[in-house]
């Protein structure tokens, strides 16, 4: 069974600054992929970053970036230059079989200005 | 493009009631999927369609819910009976189906902005 795991219910930051937001998973598949969604407070879920399996370098996608260690099975969010827009909801998440997604608990991320 | 469109937004209704979300998923996706999420946790699964076939339910998803995807574009997911334990969000997602490979975004699944339920 998957398994994601977000230890963090909350989190601040300073503006300008870089933050990490932590995440664990747990599966026996040899392949799987791994997201960060953010959730403002009006609910949408927004696709931010995917980290393959097999991807050999972590993944980046402008000031997000994904710190990947295969070992530890650990897939932490990195936040660079954090914006007052960044305050939301982060969810981890890992494609399972039938590309069906299971979900951490989130961490609220405040930036503070 | 138009994203994952989901309707009514929010719904209020007295327990007892039923109620009727509407999903339509961005165009050329052939799959299209179900959450449920409450305050404070993370989406839950509820079920999936490939094109009209609704392939799997989690059990989540008691005998009171039934979700159809009659011509494999938009979905309806409906509550009979509603509850107070049903409010909740219910978030709608598509894909398209197609093997990921090296800078994929891997089956990525886009989310609409979900249906917010309340059951009074």
């Amino acid at each position: 069974a998957q398994k994601i795991t977000q230890t963090q219910p909350g989190m601040f930051v300073q503006e300008k600054e870089a933050v990490t937001l932590d995440c664990t998973y747990d599966t026996s598949d040899q392949s799987y992929g791994l997201f960060w969604y953010k959730q403002p407070s009006s609910g949408e879920m927004i696709f931010l970053i995917y980290q393959g399996s097999y991807d050999e370098q972590n993944a980046t996608e402008g000031r997000y970036s994904l710190n990947f260690q295969k070992a530890r099975k650990s897939a932490n969010l990195v936040i660079s230059a954090s914006q007052l827009g960044d305050s939301a909801m982060y969810f981890c998440a890992m494609r399972g079989n039938f590309n069906k997604f299971y979900f951490g608990s989130g961490t609220k991320l405040n930036v503070k200005p | 493009d138009t994203g994952v469109s989901q309707n009514p937004r929010h719904k209020i209704t007295k327990r007892g009631q039923n109620v009727t979300f509407r999903c339509d998923p961005i165009s050329e996706h052939n799959r299209l999927y179900w959450y449920r999420q409450t305050l404070g946790q993370g989406p839950e699964f509820l079920t999936y369609f490939q094109n009209e076939a609704q392939l799997e339910k989690s059990r989540l998803l008691s005998d009171r819910f039934s979700a159809e995807r009659p011509k494999g574009s938009f979905s309806t997911l409906e509550i009979q009976r509603t509850e107070q334990g049903d409010s909740a969000m219910y978030l709608c997602a598509s894909s398209l189906a197609a093997e990921g490979r090296r800078g994929h975004s891997g089956n990525t699944i886009y989310f609409g902005e979900g249906s917010w339920l309340t059951v009074v």
